[in-house]
């Protein structure tokens, strides 16, 4: 499939690690996150959204944390799978809060090793 | 459910030439959004329409253009094609709100 990003950071981990990834985002009046998973030849798949009113949620092997003191947004991966290997993106609602109006961070690839 | 559809998925035009890439949403949802994907720019916000009418606009010339038809399905155009515009397009949909957006596979658009 085609690269997403040819420079982009990566993350290698082992099979069975938790893994972590970060996200630094800009505008303090982002009111909306979420991350993505986009594999090679895909579009982008949801994994987990938070809004600003909360600072933790979790899903199905996932938890994504929010910290608005220092824009910084993390998605934790348990028990990371071959599977998992991707590229992760956050994105915030932005400047204008505006409906649907996603920016998007760089991506970080994640290479997960048997 | 069926998912978010993109047709085609390749395409390859020359330069000045122009092109309409087409979007399905997952049935119910009202609100499309396209975005450019590159290696160097990563992904970056086009248009979003609901209802037939665009809400948002990212910072993109007047050569690309969008709309959306009364059963939500939504295309868009870019005009006298540039190298640059070689990306993969992609378009999502949403309910309406400011609720996640669902991803279809996206067209690759190459300009050569």
């Amino acid at each position: 499939g085609e690269s997403v990003g040819l420079h982009l950071p990566t993350l290698s981990v082992q099979e069975g690690d938790n893994s972590i990834i970060n996200c630094a985002y800009s505008n303090s009046a982002s009111d909306y996150f979420i991350w993505y998973k986009q594999e090679s030849g895909k579009g982008p798949q949801f994994i987990i959204d938070i809004r600003s009113n909360m600072d933790k949620r979790q899903g199905q092997r996932v938890t994504v944390l929010l910290n608005k003191t220092v824009k910084h947004l993390s998605l934790q991966i348990a028990a990371t799978q071959p599977g998992d290997s991707a590229v992760y993106f956050c994105a915030d609602s932005g400047p204008s809060g505006g409906y649907n109006k996603l920016i998007f961070g760089a991506g970080t690839r994640l290479a997960v090793h048997p | 459910k069926a998912g978010v559809t993109q047709t085609p998925r390749y395409l390859i035009k020359t330069r000045g030439q122009q092109v309409t890439l087409s979007c399905s949403p997952i049935s119910g949802h009202r609100s499309v959004s396209w975005y450019q994907q590159t290696p160097g720019q990563g992904l970056q916000f086009l248009f979003e329409y609901f209802s037939e009418t665009q809400r948002n606009k990212g910072n993109f010339p007047g050569r690309f253009s969008g709309r959306q038809f009364s059963n939500s399905r939504s295309e868009m155009n870019v005009s006298t094609l540039e190298l640059g515009d070689s990306a993969l397009y992609l378009c999502a949909s949403s309910l309406g709100g400011q609720l996640e957006q669902y991803f279809g596979p996206g067209t690759r658009l190459t300009v050569t």
